[in-house]
């Protein structure tokens, strides 16, 4: 059975600094994909990034960026010079390929809640 | 931007009532899901349904579930006799295409149940 740990389950910091949102995940399939979705106050869910398992490259997109070990079964999400408007609750969550035991549909992991103070 | 929409945004219940959340899916999309999200805690995997029949359901999608496309636009979830425990956000998300490049699920803004 796939499983997708956030081990922190809170984290708070002071605008403009770093922060590092932590996943780890199991699945016995080769082929799996990776997500990460923000959920705001407001409640909803917002896809912010895929990754393929057989694409290791990291990947940047402005203040965000993503690190993927396949080694380590870990896909960290960083945000470099936080906002307050990054204060969100954070999932991490995994979907195996055709032919997995879990096909198409997303496990999530427990969710970080992120608090960024101005 | 397609996006998914979901109504109600907040349903009450009455324990043992039935009742039908709406969604609408993103045109071109093919996958349809819901999950539900108790106050507090993680997104979790309800159903998955795909040419007008259930390709996936979790534990949680007992009996008491049931999902539908009544016509070319809208996906249901029924639940015909509420629970107290029922009382959860419930989303809906739709993809094009599971298992390829066009397979990220994108999310509905979510009905808040609350059964009491």
């Amino acid at each position: 059975a796939q499983k997708v740990t956030q081990a922190q389950t809170e984290i708070s910091v002071v605008e403009k600094e770093d922060v590092t949102l932590d996943c780890v995940y199991e699945t016995r399939d080769t082929t799996y994909y990776l997500f990460w979705y923000k959920q705001p106050p407001s409640g909803e869910l917002v896809f912010l990034i895929r990754r393929n398992s057989f694409d290791e490259q990291n990947e940047i997109s402005g203040r965000y960026s993503w690190n993927f070990q396949k080694s380590t079964s870990s896909f960290n999400f960083t945000i470099t010079a936080s906002q307050v408007v990054d204060s969100a609750v954070y999932f991490c969550a995994l979907s195996e390929a055709p032919g997995g035991t879990s096909y198409g549909k997303l496990t999530f992991g427990q969710g970080t809640i992120l608090t960024v103070h101005p | 931007e397609p996006e998914v929409t979901q109504t109600p945004s907040h349903q009450v219940t009455q324990m043992g009532q039935e009742v039908i959340l709406r969604c609408v899916p993103i045109s071109n999309h093919l996958y349809f899901y819901w999950y539900r999200q108790i106050l507090g805690q993680k997104v979790e995997f309800l159903v998955s349904f795909y040419n007008n029949e259930i390709s996936e359901k979790s534990e949680i999608f007992d009996d008491q579930f049931s999902v539908e496309r009544p016509d070319g636009s809208n996906f249901t979830l029924k639940i015909r006799s509420t629970k107290l425990e029922d009382s959860a956000m419930y989303f809906c998300a739709s993809s094009e295409l599971p298992g390829t490049l066009l397979d990220t699920q994108y999310f509905g803004p979510g009905t808040r149940l609350t059964v009491l």
